[in-house]
């Protein structure tokens, strides 16, 4: 079993949709939770962490269920420059190695 | 401030032969990591230093050597290249709130 496991799409949705990713991790030991996000060829890049009271950061918002060991993702109002491949991560605490899961592809259509 | 440099951007090796792939970092932080990532997947750790003069094995070393030359630099050596080891290939570094990627580097062994 995967330690962080994501749907890896690809999610095809048109514009101004909102669309929502679910990630589950295995290891219970886990205080460190972000979402990435990487461009087609490009690097990851960090989008927001996610905090235990959920967090919003622009049409972007993050959930965390501790007891369930699961983290989503929320995109309201897509664009077309949302289209990427959204990596769920994990870390045991801040500053530790990184877990990441395989990533989920969102394509935004006009 | 240049973030995370890797060389060379691409590289074309045939079975055998060695390289070793460049990464260095201008942001004085003490971690750094080495990712393979393959097609459909997601990013697994090769190795990691943990601090200048400390390395560790992460998910997949095998085949794979580093050295942590200085804070600075944490290059990856193929000594004997083989065709699984074709991927992209990201260098990496911590702070304790965000992981910083280098652009990567697009390797194929013929």
């Amino acid at each position: 079993r995967k330690e962080v496991e994501q749907d890896p799409g690809p999610f095809n949705v048109p514009e101004g949709a909102t669309v929502a990713f679910n990630c589950t991790y295995s290891n219970s030991a886990s205080q460190s939770f972000f979402w990435y996000r990487q461009d087609c060829r490009k690097e990851p890049k960090l989008l927001m962490s996610v905090y235990s009271s959920g967090n919003e950061d622009g049409r972007f918002t993050a959930q965390l269920n501790r007891a369930s060991q699961y983290i989503s993702l929320l995109i309201r109002d897509s664009k077309l420059s949302d289209s990427a491949t959204y990596l769920c991560v994990v870390a045991e605490w801040a500053g530790n190695m990184l877990t990441f899961g395989g990533g989920t592809r969102l394509m935004v259509k006009p | 401030n240049a973030g995370v440099t890797q060389t060379p951007k691409f590289q074309v090796l045939k079975t055998g032969q060695s390289m070793t792939l460049q990464c260095a970092q201008d942001m004085n932080h003490n971690s750094m990591y080495w990712y393979r990532q393959d097609p459909g997947m997601g990013l697994r750790l090769i190795y990691y230093s943990a601090s200048e003069g400390t390395t560790d094995k992460g998910e997949v070393p095998n085949g794979y050597n580093v050295s942590r030359l200085n804070k600075r630099e944490f290059s990856l050596r193929l000594e004997s290249a083989a065709p699984s080891q074709t991927s992209v290939y990201f260098c990496a570094s911590n702070s304790l709130f965000e992981q910083f990627f280098g652009p990567g580097t697009r390797l194929t062994v013929l």
